[in-house]
């Protein structure tokens, strides 16, 4: 089993949908949180980054981290086509520099 | 504004071959990061260099993999001897201070090796 589990997809949805995407994780040591968005051939960006658990928000993007159920989630409101892409999730321990470990991505399909 | 550059974009090996893959990171950026990215999955770590030294080697696969930061800017990854299960995209990330927890790395697009 990896450390962090997440659904490839791909997920499609109509333009306007709320996205909802995940990952599991089974390192409690884990306190860092991150989602990058990658684009086809292109490198990962940095969407949200979140320290323990609890909930950020940033314009239509919305990170949650749920430490109890090692569970951790990303919504995207009013979906557009442009959010098509592969979103990553991401997380480090406390200790160390910062080396995170990735999920695998899950592919997002919003069509018009 | 100047990302982080990678070259060449694309790299196509016969098994055996040696290859080098650049990365020029944000200038002024003091952390780079390696990663390798195989098909469908995420980014796996490789090394990381704070300046000229590599303080993180943990995740290179096997003494076939070295990379360097001579002059703690520009970097290489030179993989010795390819064989087919090196085939991946490489991706390079620099971040600006020391590679703290918070710090944003800023990755470059990648060089896709093929290696037939």
């Amino acid at each position: 089993q990896k450390e962090v589990e997440q659904d490839p997809g791909p997920l499609s949805v109509p333009e306007g949908a709320i996205v909802s995407l995940n990952c599991t994780y089974s390192n409690s040591a884990f306190q860092y949180f991150m989602w990058y968005r990658q684009y086809s051939r292109k490198g990962p960006e940095l969407l949200m980054y979140t320290y323990s658990s609890g909930n950020k928000e940033d314009g239509r993007f919305t990170a949650q981290v749920d430490k109890s159920s090692k569970y951790i989630s990303l919504f995207i409101r009013d979906s557009q086509p442009s959010d098509s892409a592969t979103y990553l999730c991401a997380m480090s321990d406390s200790g160390g520099s910062y080396i995170p470990t990735f999920g695998r991505g899950t592919s997002l399909i919003v069509h018009p | 504004g100047a990302g982080v550059s990678q070259s060449p974009r694309y790299k196509v090996a016969k098994r055996g071959q040696d290859v080098a893959l650049r990365c020029d990171p944000i200038s002024g950026h003091v952390s780079l990061f390696w990663y390798q990215q195989a098909l469908g999955q995420g980014p796996e770590f490789l090394t990381y260099f704070q300046n000229e030294a590599q303080l993180d080697k943990s995740g290179l696969p096997s003494d076939r993999f070295f990379a360097e930061r001579p002059e703690g800017s520009v970097s290489t990854l030179k993989i010795q001897r390819t064989q087919q299960e090196d085939s991946a995209v490489y991706l390079c990330a620099s971040s600006l201070s020391s590679g703290g927890r918070t710090d944003t790395q800023y990755f470059g697009p990648g060089t896709r090796l093929t290696v037939l």
